[in-house]
Formats: C-alpha cells, sequence, structure tokens
C-alpha cells in the first residue's frame, strides 16, 4: 500500500533562517505530488505540485520554493524565512493519471520567529 | 476559473444533533467533488468523494453528501453528531491536472 511520509512534524525558525521539508511517497511510482499551506482561517492554499522529476510548477509567488530531485521525493526550501512564512505545510500525492482524491501527509508546523 | 465556497466558518451543534455543512463550487465541466476533514495538528482524512453516478454519496463516520448541479453545491450531513466529529471540514474540486481546489473550512464543535 502508498504512504506518504512528511518531516519534521514541527519546526521553529528564526528570520532570515533557511528552509527545508521533506515528503517521500512510498509503494508508487511517478506520483503527482503538491505542497500546500495552511494559514490560521485561511483554509488550504496550493503552493506547488509536481508531476514528474525536475517539473514544478507554482501557484503564488512567495518566498519559497520546491524540488523534486527523485520520483517520489518532494523538498520545500527557502534561502530566507520570513514572518509570513508561518503556517501549517502539508504534502500530498495522487496518481499521475489524476481523476482522484489526493492524499495527505501529517503536515509541519512551522514557526518563525 | 475553479473556486469552493464554505459560506460557514464555525458552526457548533449538540451531540445527537443532525449537521450539515454548506459547500458551494464554481467549475466549467462535471466536478470531482471531496471532503476532507481534519482533527488539530493533523493531515486531512478523506470523508468520501463524488465523480459520477448517484448524487447521494455514502462516506465514512456516518458521513454522507450531496451532490446537486442545479445549485452547484455538495453539502455534507451526518444525522446525529458524536462528540469526536469536532474537527475542520474542507471542501474541494478536482482541477485539471489532479490538483485540489479548497474551501475556506468549516470548523465544528459538538456541544456535550
Amino acid at each position: 500500500s502508498q504512504t506518504i511520509h512528511q518531516w519534521p512534524a514541527t519546526l521553529v525558525q528564526p528570520v532570515g533562517s533557511p528552509l527545508s521539508l521533506e515528503c517521500t511517497v512510498e509503494g508508487t511510482s511517478n506520483p503527482n505530488l503538491y505542497w500546500y499551506r495552511q494559514a490560521a482561517g485561511r483554509g488550504l492554499q496550493l503552493l506547488f505540485y509536481s508531476v514528474g522529476i525536475g517539473q514544478i510548477s507554482s501557484e503564488v509567488p512567495q518566498n519559497l520554493s520546491a524540488s523534486r530531485p527523485q520520483d517520489r521525493q518532494f523538498i520545500l526550501s527557502s534561502k530566507k524565512l520570513l514572518l509570513s512564512d508561518s503556517g501549517f505545510y502539508l504534502c500530498a500525492w495522487n496518481p499521475w493519471t489524476g481523476g482522484t482524491e489526493a492524499f495527505f501527509g501529517q503536515g509541519t508546523r512551522l514557526t518563525v520567529v | 476559473a475553479q473556486s469552493v465556497t464554505q459560506p460557514d466558518i464555525h458552526i457548533t451543534v449538540s451531540e445527537g444533533a443532525s449537521l450539515e455543512l454548506r459547500c458551494n463550487y464554481s467549475y466549467g465541466a462535471t466536478p470531482y467533488l471531496f471532503w476532507y476533514v481534519q482533527s488539530p495538528g493533523q493531515g486531512l482524512q478523506l470523508l468520501l468523494k463524488y465523480f459520477s453516478g448517484d448524487t447521494l454519496v455514502q462516506g465514512i463516520k456516518g458521513f454522507e453528501a450531496e451532490f446537486k448541479r442545479s445549485q452547484s453545491s455538495f453539502n455534507l450531513r451526518k444525522p446525529s453528531v458524536h462528540w469526536s466529529d469536532a474537527a475542520e471540514y474542507f471542501c474541494a474540486v478536482g482541477a485539471r491536472g489532479g490538483k485540489l481546489i479548497f474551501g475556506q473550512g468549516t470548523e465544528l464543535s459538538v456541544k456535550p
């Protein structure tokens, strides 16, 4: 069966520090991968999605970037964090064929101080 | 552009009472529709989904939802709420490429 792992679960980082959040999926090949951010009272905002290695689409302009160095690995990064980057970050996947629900990781709570 | 609206930010119901959470969507074609639930600090769990066919879909934990094309709605219902149902609920529409567009969420509180 497929599983998705996301880490760390919580992170407190100072303003201006770098960020790296990692997400891996097991038990499937060539998944679509997504990064969502959940800010308080603002629902889930799609940040990035990827349909294959090295293929990243950005949904909103921001201080973050994403990379997909391997088929089942998706990384969210920042060179210099801002206070506004605080939030709950969720990684998700669905089959490359699309047309199904997305399966979510447990999330990372990022607090920028 | 696709969008999802959940008009109720917060709802409080008494345990044992019925529940209906509203969801309206905007999408050009026949939509894929989903309801997810999120417990505090956790990821999202799928409650139910609609792709085609019967417009009344059954999900886990006793939830159901009805797709009404004429009203562009996909409301979530449960006949009798349990205290463990307290959580945040998200409605979503499946967009091109497999992306999900989410509503703002409805936080459900349950009174004993």
